[in-house]
């Protein structure tokens, strides 16, 4: 099956330090990949939309400043959070539509617990 | 708009328990219909899915069965065990492929005990 890869699993930075954190899809081409972010014990709500050579499409109430993401190639996507706060300590979490899929599945990575001190 | 609804969980069982998890959906068209587990400190994987009416889903002894006149698609499973403790969450798709984000549902939080 689709295997997506995460990395790092787990980061713990200081305030007002970036974290870059990467999505990979290792056997398949992911047009299109997905960044999410779940708070404890809640769902996961949506940041934006990657698409590779495009700029990503942000849902409302996210800062695109702040929240930046890179999608150069089919396999890789990064989630860059600058200047991290204590706030924004969270599971992160990407996901990849294969185009070959079907059916409108994704495959989601492990996540990434971030922790800013 | 699409939407999904689940029941409100913590959902608590007794291992070989019957366990039905209520979904439930409003979308325009024929939605792709999906249940996604997630473990303890984990993402998400895809448990199993439907993607046209009276389809019915199954892995790992989960059932879900797609049932359009009643827009619902319910997870069962005939007899939990404890390594099914985790958060099942209810998802649909109006894409054929997969470059249109899931919609879903809050998640049930199922714990098992011995």
């Amino acid at each position: 099956g689709a295997v997506v890869s995460q990395h790092p699993s787990r980061v713990i930075c200081k305030s007002g330090t970036s974290v870059k954190i990467e999505c990979r899809s290792l056997d398949f081409q992911a047009t299109t990949m997905f960044w999410y972010r779940q708070f404890p014990k809640q769902s996961l709500m949506l940041m934006a939309t990657s698409n590779e050579g495009s700029k990503a499409t942000y849902e409302q109430g996210v800062e695109k400043d702040k929240f930046l993401i890179n999608h150069a190639s089919l396999t890789l996507s990064t989630l860059t959070v600058t200047s991290a706060h204590p706030e924004d300590s969270s599971f992160y979490i990407c996901s990849a539509g294969s185009t070959s899929g079907g059916a409108g599945e994704q495959y989601f990575g492990p996540g990434t617990r971030l922790t800013v001190t | 708009g699409n939407s999904v609804t689940q029941m409100e969980g913590p959902v608590t069982l007794s291992e070989e328990a019957f366990l039905t998890i209520n979904c439930t959906y409003t979308a325009t068209g024929y939605p792709s219909l999906f249940w996604y587990v997630q473990y303890p400190g984990e993402g998400l994987q895809l448990l199993l899915k439907a993607t046209k009416a009276d389809d019915k889903g199954s892995n790992k002894g989960f059932e879900a069965t797609y049932r359009k006149e009643t827009t619902s698609f319910h997870l069962e499973k005939g007899s939990v065990q404890v390594s099914d403790s985790a958060v099942y969450f209810c998802a649909l798709s109006r894409a054929s492929s997969g470059n249109t984000p899931l919609v879903f549902g809050k998640g049930t939080r199922l714990s098992v005990i011995a």
